[in-house]
């Protein structure tokens, strides 16, 4: 089955700096990457989301790349907030099956005012 | 519209004990999942539906089971609880048609087992 491994683990920043936070995946079949966002006791948010057949995508201060030769993708924070401190997770899934994502094991990102 | 709804919101079990972790959700979602968090960890499915009564197996399902009678319900049952199945379980529903991938996550259940 599929493997997502994330890294960094921590990541503390300064605000206003910019975040990257990068994962891999095993499954050349897989096809679509999102990115979540959890806040401390909350549910997992979709902050971004890109499939296979696009390398870039951007929703204001956040961007996420993706390499399929390489089976690595990224996100990027750009401008960071006290605000986008939380867990980021990666994850990835096949769209020809039920759609079973398979999670990375979380970032937790911290700006320094 | 309440999206994923889980109860409860916390539990705690002695080990031994069953329970079931009931969620509903009203998109008229097919694809429904059942994951669990444990501290500093990412998520691990433990069982997955496309649809009314069909259920499949994820990556860690020992020691659960679940059951998928009508679209809304997906209800998650603990037989003989261990301590080793404390965690957070999310819910999670999915749409069927292109273009729309997202998961609505349910707002968890932490369970405790002593």
């Amino acid at each position: 089955g599929e493997n997502v491994e994330q890294h960094p683990s921590t990541l503390s920043v300064q605000e206003g700096d910019s975040a990257v936070i990068k994962c891999t995946y095993s499954d050349s079949a897989s096809n679509y990457f999102p990115w979540y966002k959890q806040e401390l006791g909350k549910r997992p948010q979709l902050i971004i989301d890109i499939r296979s057949n696009v390398g870039e995508k951007k929703d204001q201060r956040i961007a996420v790349t993706l390499n399929k030769t390489a089976k690595h993708f990224s996100l990027h924070i750009t401008e960071t907030q006290p605000e986008d401190s939380a867990v980021y997770f990666c994850a990835a899934s096949f769209s020809g099956s039920a759609r079973q994502l398979t999670f990375g094991s979380g970032t937790q990102l911290t700006v320094l005012p | 519209n309440a999206g994923v709804t889980q109860t409860p919101k916390f539990r705690i079990l002695k080990i031994g004990q069953s329970m079931t972790l009931q969620c509903t959700q009203d998109m008229n979602h097919n694809y429904m999942y059942w994951y669990r968090q444990d501290p500093g960890m990412g998520l691990k499915l433990i069982y997955y539906s496309v649809g009314a009564g069909i259920t499949d197996k994820g990556e860690v399902p020992n020691g659960y089971n679940v059951s998928r009678s009508t679209t809304e319900d997906f209800p998650l049952r603990l037989e003989l609880a261990a301590p080793s199945q404390t965690s957070v379980y999310f819910c999670a529903s999915s749409r069927t048609g292109e273009g729309d991938y997202g998961y609505t996550f349910g707002s968890g259940t932490r369970l405790t087992v002593v």
